[in-house]
């Protein structure tokens, strides 16, 4: 595997359900992010996880949970969703500035489709 | 804090004709600017960027974008688009000086090629 790889592709859940997204980057990185994208809004960052500590945290609400386990690694734990919550969650990797010493590209995965019933 | 103004959700555009995608910034500090595509059922890919020095930069699939701090823009333009460039184009700015990297993006242009 190369690059930035997220399962499932697709999910769909009913909002009492329980689920996680996982995220796993082969690049070397040591900076993390979950994004959520929803038809005409901006990108939001949710998390940013960057040296192995979660570093921002943007008033996402309790209902997504991230987790860090290692540098590579990057889940994001669900629980009792709402409809509203549908959306295209994609993650990406960087290095961070300080350890690169220059703004690096992130890289993004090919997301996660989540549809909440 | 930043934003950034993608004015256009669509632009509509035939085979082998010029296009220009706006991108307008707000920011009280220096930024870093890009243009992130997203082909359909990906992740965003990143296109161009703009750290210092020239401020005109290319890609290596003809697109190119100019810096202009005076009107905070930075508009991407390629001077003949071909149907593979349908996609999303966003725009995105993030802070100088930060250690990880916080992106701002826009809502994103649809760039619909036709034949």
């Amino acid at each position: 595997e190369t690059g930035v790889t997220q399962t499932p592709r697709h999910l769909v859940m009913g909002m009492t359900n329980k689920k996680s997204l996982k995220c796993e980057q082969h690049l070397g990185h040591n900076a993390m992010y979950w994004y959520k994208q929803s038809a005409k809004k901006p990108l939001e960052l949710m998390f940013v996880y960057s040296l192995e500590e979660r570093v921002e945290n943007n008033s996402v609400p309790s209902r997504f949970s991230p987790e860090c386990p290692n540098s590579s690694h990057l889940f994001l734990h669900l629980h009792t969703l709402q409809p509203e919550d549908s959306a295209l969650y994609l993650c990406a990797s960087s290095q961070d500035l300080r350890t690169s010493g220059r703004p690096d590209e992130q890289f993004f995965g090919p997301g996660t489709r989540l549809t909440v019933l | 804090a930043q934003s950034v103004t993608q004015l256009d959700s669509q632009v509509p555009v035939f085979e082998e004709a010029p296009v220009e995608l706006r991108c307008n910034y707000s920011s009280s500090v220096s930024v870093y600017l890009f243009w992130y595509v997203q082909y359909p059922n990906q992740g965003l890919q990143l296109l161009l960027k703009y750290l210092s020095g020239s401020t005109l930069v290319e890609s290596i699939n003809g697109f190119e974008a100019e810096f202009n701090k005076s009107q905070t823009s930075f508009h991407l333009r390629k001077p003949s688009v071909h149907i593979s460039d349908t996609a999303e184009y966003f725009c995105a700015v993030s802070q100088r000086n930060t250690g990880f990297q916080k992106l701002v993006f826009g809502t994103g242009t649809r760039l619909l090629v036709s034949p």
